[in-house]
């Protein structure tokens, strides 16, 4: 299983854009890279989804360099609202073959 | 309607007691899961069911028994609660097992062992 590591928190003021990295120096082939978002009191919510390269949708950007042994998640211009516990799971759940990192507390501040 | 709900979403007791905890889904997933969330926030796999079916079961003590009666519901029965059992616990559901397929979460069931 792949073992990542995140930064135990961040903090940010509204409107910046925010990265935060995940490292996953021993991600497996067939492993991709998933983006949760989890507020006080609920479960995990998924962000973003990735292989290799560059992904984006309406809420975040992901990227991923050619050795795929890291992954930054891109938050643009953020909100109060985004304030909260971000991981990265890397592999496939379903398969028994995933770990999800430790998470990072994302605090923005106005 | 709530994709991934569990019941109850408080719950208290003493040790040494047997509770439960039920998960149901309404997505048409085929997978669900037990994730265990500690008072430092990391998230861990518990057990994860397709179709009725055990398909991982991680280093859990047996105290702890997944039940599938059918693959929209996985319930979880614990026995002789330990203080160490206190935490959250969430259920999950996804589409199909070995896929890479987005995770549904439940609101989580936050269990207090006195």
């Amino acid at each position: 299983l792949a073992k990542t590591t995140q930064p135990i928190s961040m903090d940010s003021y509204e409107g910046q854009e925010v990265n935060i990295t995940c490292s996953h120096n021993n991600i497996a082939t067939n492993d991709y890279i998933t983006w949760y978002q989890q507020f006080p009191s609920q479960g995990p919510r998924f962000i973003i989804q990735g292989y290799k390269t560059k992904v984006t949708n309406e809420v975040a950007s992901l990227f991923i360099p050619a050795d795929r042994k890291s992954s930054t998640l891109s938050l643009p211009r953020v909100s109060l609202s985004d304030t909260a516990v971000y991981y990265c799971l890397v592999g496939a759940p379903a398969a028994g073959k995933s770990t999800f990192g430790d998470g990072t507390t994302l605090t923005v501040k106005p | 309607d709530t994709a991934v709900s569990q019941t109850p979403k408080y719950l208290v007791t003493q040790m040494g007691n047997d509770k439960s905890i039920k998960c149901e889904q309404n997505l048409g997933h085929d997978t669900m899961y037990w994730y265990k969330q500690d008072s430092k926030k990391f998230l861990k796999i518990m057990f994860s069911y397709n179709n009725k079916e055990l398909i991982i079961n991680e280093t859990v003590p047996n105290r702890f028994s997944p039940k599938s009666p059918d693959k929209a519901h996985l319930n979880l029965h614990i026995n002789s609660l330990e203080l160490g059992d206190s935490a959250v616990y969430f259920c999950a559901s996804s589409l199909a097992a070995g896929g890479t397929g987005e995770l549904f979460f439940g609101e989580g069931s936050r269990l207090t062992v006195l």
